[in-house]
């Protein structure tokens, strides 16, 4: 069964920063890319990054390029978001989605809350 | 960057009855890259379609996917209980990925 756990979350400053985790089991984490989705309290679905399955390639939405990073340790089955430089409009729910069919995101996990306030 | 719409914001339907939603996009949808998900409140996303028109693994028959180029439908046959949900359509064939506003479909 593939799960998807997120952890990291919580209260941060603006200005301040925050590492997010994905743990991914139940399948061959090496062969898909991971994606990181946002949703803002109330509000809808924004696409904020991904990364390939070997690390080598990754793409970030205008709204966090340059402050977030994406990374993955394909030994550990972990997949990261570093975020620097948080702003009250990042606060949201982030989810980790494995890649499915195509690219569509086929897998999700529960989330974590990020609070940027002061 | 490819802006999706959806209509209508909310639909009010009944168990039992047929649900029209609809996804339109700023653009033509590269290969028909469009998925589309089913949100309860609490819960993560989860698939329901994707390239416009296959049922991912496990989604009931009743759910219909539609569409090629800017437009999009899904369409649930008959409502069950469970369906009462958000829905959301999202491209993937052109970054940044994206997703419509959403459609709410609640109980009339």
């Amino acid at each position: 069964e593939v799960q998807l756990v997120e952890s990291g979350g919580g209260l941060v400053q603006p200005g301040g920063s925050l590492r997010l985790s994905c743990t991914a089991s139940g399948f061959k984490f090496t062969s898909y890319t991971m994606n990181w989705v946002r949703q803002a309290p109330g509000k809808g679905l924004e696409w904020i990054s991904y990364i390939d399955s070997s690390g080598t390639t990754t793409r970030y939405a205008d709204s966090v390029r340059g402050r977030f990073t994406i990374s993955r340790d394909n030994a550990k089955n972990l997949v990261f978001l570093q975020m620097n430089s948080l702003r009250a409009g990042d606060t949201a729910i982030y989810y980790c989605a494995r890649e499915g069919f195509g690219g569509s995101l086929a897998f999700w996990g529960q989330g974590t809350l990020v609070t940027v306030s002061s | 960057e490819i802006v999706l719409t959806q209509s209508p914001g909310t639909l009010s339907l009944s168990p039992g009855e047929r649900a029209t939603l609809s996804c339109g996009a700023s653009q033509s949808v590269f290969n028909n890259y469009l998925a589309w998900y089913q949100q309860k409140p609490g819960q993560a996303p989860r698939l329901l379609i994707y390239g416009a028109s296959s049922r991912a693994t496990g989604m009931p028959d009743r759910f219909t996917g539609s569409g090629s180029g800017t437009d999009f439908t899904l369409t649930i046959s008959r409502l069950e209980p469970e369906d009462f949900a958000v829905y959301y359509c999202q491209q993937y064939g052109s970054l940044p990925f994206t997703f419509g506003p959403g459609t709410k479909v609640d109980i009339k």
